[in-house]
Formats: structure tokens, C-alpha cells, sequence
């Protein structure tokens, strides 16, 4: 069974920092893409970041570029977002998301959902 | 503003067939890129639904079906349930922003 589980949500302050992960299982991790998805209180889905398979690609919305770091280890099956100059708009549940391809400039669909981790940014 | 366009509401009575609307551009689903669609019920992660314009997973009833023309695709829902009631999205990728891109949600009411 697949299982993504996130953690490392929690309040911090405007202008602080905190790092996500999310354990995977159930499936061979390092032959995946892997995305960050975020649902602000009251909003809609917001695509936040991906990673291929191996690692060497990142991309990120242009509302965290140059603030969030998404990386994985595949020898430990954990994906990770560095999250960086947090903004009170970047209060959200954060989602770890499974791709069905190696790369996600496939356009392919996104399979399994972890529960999701709630990330406060307010003074 | 989201890249793909969807209705924020729909409404329908059990029974009902509704459709939910999903319009993109060039960059998105006009270029070619499949569209998928996740159900989202509050509290629980977000379902796939559809993927590939119009494959359904496995457990999910063929009550649920979708199609693309051009630069938009549909969801459609026939015999509308009570369970049905959700927050439904539509997800693509994008050649110009160089990802991936959803609609802003459409909230399904089941009257």
C-alpha cells in the first residue's frame, strides 16, 4: 500500500524558516516524481513545487522561487521542502503528492496524496 | 487568478447530471497536455478522479466521466449522489510557466 506522510508542519513566525518531509513507502520512491501542493485556508489548490526522479530537476511556483527548497533522498524514501522567509500567506496545508512518471514536465496525472501537514506563519 | 478556469459553484438535484467546465489556452491544454481531475472532500487529501482527459481509476463509479476539445475539458457527474458533494479540481501542465497548473476549484452542491 502507498503511503506518503508528511511532517514538520507547526506556527512560526513571519520571516522564519521550517522544513517539511514526507516519508514514503509502498512503492519504488527513486523511480518518481514527486510535488508540493498547498491549500490556504478557505482556498483552492496551489501548486507549489516538483522534483524528477533522480533529483537533478526542481521547479517552483513563482510565488515560493527563490524561498523554498524541494529536495529527496532516495536512499531514505523522504522528499523535503526547505521553506524559508515564510510570509503569512504561505499559511497552507501542505501536500506531498506521487507522479506516475519519472519527470514531471510529462503532464502526467499525480496518483497518491499524503494526509497533508499545516503550516501557521503569524506573529 | 488561476491559469485553468472552472466554474466556482454548481448545484444539482440527486439524480442529476451536472458538468463542471475546465477552460485552458495554448500553453496548457490547447498544447496538447491531459487534463486530470481530483475530487477533494474536507478533511481527506485530495482523490484522483480522472486522469488522461478521460480514464478512470479503479473504484471510481462510472458515474464520473471526462472528455477535452480544444483548449477545454469537462467533468461530468450523472446520478448525482449525496456523497458526491465535494470541492472538485482540474490539473494540467503548462509549456510557458514551465509546470504544472490547476483550476481554482468548483464546489459541488447536491441540493
Amino acid at each position: 500500500e502507498v503511503q506518503l506522510v508528511e511532517s514538520g508542519g507547526g506556527l512560526v513566525q513571519p520571516g522564519g524558516s521550517l522544513r517539511l518531509s514526507c516519508s514514503a513507502s509502498g512503492f519504488t520512491f527513486s523511480s518518481f516524481s514527486l510535488h508540493w501542493v498547498r491549500q490556504a485556508p478557505g482556498k483552492g489548490l496551489e501548486y507549489v513545487s516538483s522534483i524528477t526522479s533522480n533529483g537533478g530537476t526542481t521547479y517552483y511556483a513563482d510565488s515560493v522561487k527563490g524561498r523554498f527548497t524541494m529536495s529527496r533522498d532516495n536512499s531514505k524514501n523522504t522528499l523535503f521542502l526547505q521553506m524559508t522567509s515564510l510570509r503569512p500567506e504561505d499559511t497552507a496545508v501542505y501536500y506531498c503528492v506521487k507522479d506516475v512518471g519519472q519527470y514531471f514536465w510529462s503532464g502526467y496525472h499525480w496518483d497518491y496524496w499524503g494526509q497533508g501537514t499545516l503550516v501557521t506563519v503569524s506573529s | 487568478q488561476s491559469v485553468l478556469t472552472q466554474p466556482p459553484s454548481v448545484s444539482g438535484a440527486p439524480g442529476q447530471r451536472v458538468t463542471i467546465s475546465c477552460t485552458g489556452s495554448s500553453s496548457n491544454i490547447g498544447a496538447g497536455y491531459d487534463v486530470h481531475w481530483y475530487q477533494h472532500l474536507p478533511g481527506t487529501p485530495p482523490k484522483l478522479l480522472i486522469h488522461d482527459n478521460n480514464n478512470r481509476p479503479s473504484g471510481v463509479p462510472d458515474r464520473f466521466s471526462g472528455s477535452k476539445s480544444g483548449t477545454s475539458a469537462s467533468l461530468a457527474i450523472t446520478g448525482l449522489q449525496a456523497e458526491d458533494e465535494a470541492d472538485y479540481y482540474c490539473q494540467s501542465y503548462d509549456s510557458s510557466l514551465s509546470g504544472s497548473v490547476f483550476g481554482g476549484g468548483t464546489k459541488l452542491t447536491v441540493l
